[in-house]
């Protein structure tokens, strides 16, 4: 079964320090995975796809298909970076498979 | 900047009592999808439609769901016959072309 896992609920670091988000998955098929990020009293938003390969707001994610692994990655945390991070696998259709969440806290 | 909404922002029924939670999805979006967050739990998909029907459902979206867009702008989910366990956060959300799914704010729902 498709399952995203997320095993840190939160994640606390100092303005400056790097940032590793942990995500693992688990999907027979091709995966496509994403980052979602929730602000405070903010709706869910689009942060990463895998695909693009972009980086946004200083993050990155790299799918790495061996270790089933899509961790999401800043050299150098900011305190507007607090949040709660969702990875997200997309399944065979177009929904959503949702990890449980890791709460970021950068504090100066 | 286009938003999917969402009305009540919290709703408190009995149990037993029917709902329907509301969503205005984006104008020229045309996947829809409702999910739904239990305190402390993860964000689950329950449903989504297209092009007037289900496309695809969970095993959460029993009989006791359903879904209509009853004009051409609403997206409404309907709850039959509330439990407390449904008690939960519900968000909407609509995709265009690409792949990016537009998360409403979220109808907190409080069974009593």
């Amino acid at each position: 079964a498709q399952r995203v896992t997320q095993p840190e609920k939160l994640l606390s670091v100092f303005k400056g320090a790097p940032v590793e988000l942990k995500c693992n998955y688990s999907y027979s098929g091709s995966p496509e995975l994403f980052w979602y990020v929730q602000y405070s009293r903010q709706r869910l938003q689009l942060l990463l796809r895998h695909i693009s390969r972009e980086s946004i707001k200083g993050f990155t994610a790299d799918l790495n298909k061996g270790e089933t692994s899509f961790h999401l990655k800043k050299p150098f945390a900011q305190e507007e970076d607090s949040a709660m991070y969702y990875c997200a696998l997309r399944q065979a259709g177009t929904a959503l498979i949702f990890g449980k969440g890791t709460t970021l806290s950068v504090s100066s | 900047e286009p938003e999917v909404t969402q009305t009540p922002s919290h709703q408190v029924t009995q149990m037993g009592q029917e709902v329907i939670l509301r969503c205005v999805p984006i104008s020229n979006h045309l996947y829809f999808y409702w999910y739904r967050q239990i305190l402390g739990q993860k964000v689950e998909f329950l449903v989504s439609f297209y092009n007037n029907e289900i496309s695809e459902k969970s095993e959460i979206f029993d009989d006791q769901f359903s879904v209509e867009r009853p004009d051409g702008s609403n997206f409404t989910l309907k709850i039959r016959s509330t439990k407390l366990e449904d008690s939960a956060m519900y968000f909407c959300a609509s995709r265009g072309p690409s792949y990016e799914q537009y998360f409403g704010p979220g109808t907190r729902l409080t069974v009593t």
